[in-house]
């Protein structure tokens, strides 16, 4: 089936760690995205991907670092620069101008 | 970036009931996608509606997108305890494919 992975669904971090979540997806489009939900609230963008090897930063990309070095794959940085890193983070991609599929996200708590 | 104000933030109404969520933006849009969020799950996208007056139905619910294309509403006739769940709409912002999210509508559907 084709579809989009995010492991691992529950991430455990100290505060200071820097930590990357994983996101893979099958489905051959070429863009991908980052966002972070928080309890109660909308979607907010970190970062996106149209093409390899070539990303920009969304509306709240501060402390965060993403990679896009193979089509399938777009794992995003939480560094310990980021002041609140405890969220619910929600990988997505689409074929150029379409809707977005979604990952099932990575819940990351920061103690 | 752009903010998209959905109203309201919360119901909850009995099972049977009609609900309706507004989408709202200060700018006119080029196009509006609606997702519906599972407690727990991930968005998963519902419908885009492009052209002004636009009117698309999927069985009980009705997508409108304004003459003005600055709002959008949706409308879910006769509330199933299948319908619980969070409702955004969201706007392309500049780049096509970057979506903005609303600020969501979580409805609760109770027997």
């Amino acid at each position: 089936d084709g579809g989009i992975t995010q492991s691992p669904k529950y991430l455990f971090r100290k505060e200071g760690q820097n930590v990357t979540l994983s996101c893979e997806q099958n489905l051959n489009h070429d863009a991908m995205y980052w966002y972070r939900q928080d309890p109660g609230q909308g979607l907010r963008l970190i970062y996106y991907s149209q093409i390899v090897n070539d990303f920009q930063k969304g509306d709240i990309a501060e402390g965060y670092s993403v990679s896009r070095e193979k089509k399938e794959s777009f794992p995003l940085t939480v560094t310990s620069a980021q002041k609140n890193p405890t969220a619910f983070y929600l990988c997505a991609s689409s074929p150029d101008n379409s809707p977005l599929h979604f990952g099932n996200g990575t819940r990351l708590t920061v103690t | 970036g752009q903010q998209v104000m959905q109203i309201p933030q919360y119901q909850h109404v009995q099972e049977g009931e009609d609900f309706t969520t507004y989408c709202n933006s200060s700018t006119t849009l080029s196009n509006i996608q609606w997702y519906k969020q599972r407690p727990g799950g991930h968005p998963v996208f519902l419908i885009q509606l492009v052209k002004s007056g636009e009117v698309k139905k999927q069985k009980r619910l009705t997508f409108q997108f304004g003459e003005a294309k600055k709002n959008s509403s949706l409308h879910i006739t006769a509330t199933q305890t299948t319908d619980v769940g969070t409702y955004f709409c969201a706007r392309s912002t500049g780049t096509a494919s970057k979506l903005t999210f609303g600020t969501g509508t979580r409805l609760q559907v109770t027997l």
